[in-house]
């Protein structure tokens, strides 16, 4: 069975960091590409970061290239968020998601989150 | 990027059919056969319905149907029932730079 499950959520004052990890299991971790996508409180989806199988490429939304830094342990099957000077408007619950293809996401995780308040 | 279009509601009957648009550009939805769908359910993590603009996962009733014409997307969903009310969301690949784009969602309500 294929499960996803985020970890590292919580509250954060503006202008902090916080990482956050998704462990893997139940496929081949280092066959997917993996991404990290967003919910705000009442919103809607928003794609926040994607890499590729091996690491090698790494993709970014505009809203978040460079505060945001996404990576993988292959080894560890283990997805990474690193989140530096974080904003009250990157308050979501976020997701990690595994794809198969391009830009469908297979499998999501159950969410973990993230709260910029002072 | 900005995301897609779709109608922030739509309602239907058990038993009828209902159609979501998802409305791109020509940068998106319009060039590349990679839209897909997913339903949400109230404190859910998304699921896929519907991939490669019409593709069904394994597991996902032949009730949900997807097509595209131009710059719009659709999703079908036939013999509606109680449990497919949910928010409905449509997603394109975007190109290299941002690959990915969702749509506002849209939330189906089955009266």
């Amino acid at each position: 069975e294929v499960q996803l499950l985020e970890s590292g959520g919580g509250l954060v004052q503006p202008g902090g960091s916080l990482r956050l990890s998704c462990a893997a299991s139940g496929f081949t971790f280092s066959s997917y590409m993996m991404s990290w996508v967003r919910q705000a409180p009442g919103k809607g989806l928003e794609w926040v970061s994607g890499i590729s199988g091996s690491g090698g490429r790494t993709y970014y939304a505009a809203s978040v290239k460079g505060r945001f830094s996404i990576s993988r342990d292959n080894s560890k099957n283990t997805l990474y968020l690193q989140m530096n000077s974080l904003r009250a408007e990157d308050t979501a619950v976020y997701y990690c998601a595994g794809s198969s293809g391009v830009t469908h996401f297979d499998f999501w995780g159950q969410g973990t989150l993230v709260t910029v308040s002072s | 990027q900005s995301a897609l279009t779709q109608p922030a509601s739509v309602s239907g009957s058990p038993g009828q059919s209902i159609t979501i648009s998802c409305t791109g550009t020509s940068s998106d939805v319009g060039s590349y056969n990679l839209v897909s769908w997913y339903q949400q359910h109230p404190g859910k993590a998304p699921k896929l319905m519907i991939y490669e603009v019409s593709k069904r996962p394994s597991g996902v009733s032949n009730r949900f149907s997807g097509s595209k014409s131009g710059n719009t997307a659709s999703l079908t969903i036939s013999g509606l029932q109680a449990e497919d009310e949910a928010d409905y969301y449509c997603c394109s690949y975007a190109g290299s730079s941002t690959p990915v784009v969702f749509g506002g969602g849209t939330k189906l309500t089955v009266l």
